[in-house]
């Protein structure tokens, strides 16, 4: 079955502090991976697609990359504002639906 | 920038009751979902709508779910008889194509009693 999993759960940095956020997937084909930021009781709002690897895409102060296997979204040097839940989506050969991965908060303190 | 909304934000239904939840998606978008998230758990697909048939559906989406586009601007999800288990956020989204991102709207946090 196709899976969608991400690392870590929970990320609690210090503003300043860059780091990265890890989407691995198990796959019978990829039509695009999705970076989504969810803040509380809202929807997830689009970041970044990635379609093949070797992809980058840069918004601000975060960068997606994607390799066969995997997606990490870096973020260099945070601040508060960053801090939300990352959601990481992928959709698969033959589908349109997309699938989740679990999501990290991150927590960014000033 | 267009936006997806969705209508109610918040709906308390009691447990047998039909509920309909209400989505005005992006005016040139053609591709139309319903996603839903059970408090602390994943994004799960529902459904996906594309030239005023449905396109894909999940297990969860059985025979007490259903969506229509009535008009040429709304997109509905109708819940037949609510169950407890029913009890989640809701969230419509919309696509240009095929295999673009996905827009979401806000939500409509169903709690069923």
């Amino acid at each position: 079955e196709d899976q969608v999993t991400q690392s870590p759960e929970a990320l609690r940095l210090q503003e300043g502090e860059s780091s990265s956020l890890n989407c691995s997937y198990t796959v019978s084909g990829l039509r695009g991976l999705f970076w989504y930021r969810q803040d509380p009781g809202k929807g997830p709002e689009f970041l970044f697609t990635l379609y093949s690897a070797g992809e980058e895409k840069e918004k601000e102060r975060l960068k997606a990359t994607l390799t066969k296997k995997e997606s990490f979204l870096h973020i260099t040097a945070p601040k508060p504002e960053d801090s939300a839940t990352y959601l990481c989506a992928v959709r698969f050969q033959g589908a349109q639906k997309l699938v989740f991965g679990q999501g990290t908060r991150l927590t960014i303190n000033p | 920038e267009p936006e997806v909304t969705q209508t109610p934000s918040h709906q308390v239904t009691q447990m047998g009751q039909e509920v309909i939840l209400r989505c005005v998606p992006i005016s040139n978008h053609l591709y139309f979902y319903w996603y839903r998230q059970i408090l602390g758990q994943k994004v799960e697909f529902l459904v996906s709508f594309y030239n005023n048939e449905i396109s894909e559906k999940s297990e969860i989406f059985d025979d007490q779910f259903s969506v229509e586009r009535p008009d040429g601007s709304n997109f509905t999800l109708k819940i037949r008889s609510t169950k407890l288990e029913d009890s989640a956020m809701y969230f419509c989204a919309s696509s240009e194509g095929g295999g673009s991102p996905l827009h979401f709207g806000n939500g409509t946090r169903l709690t069923v009693t």
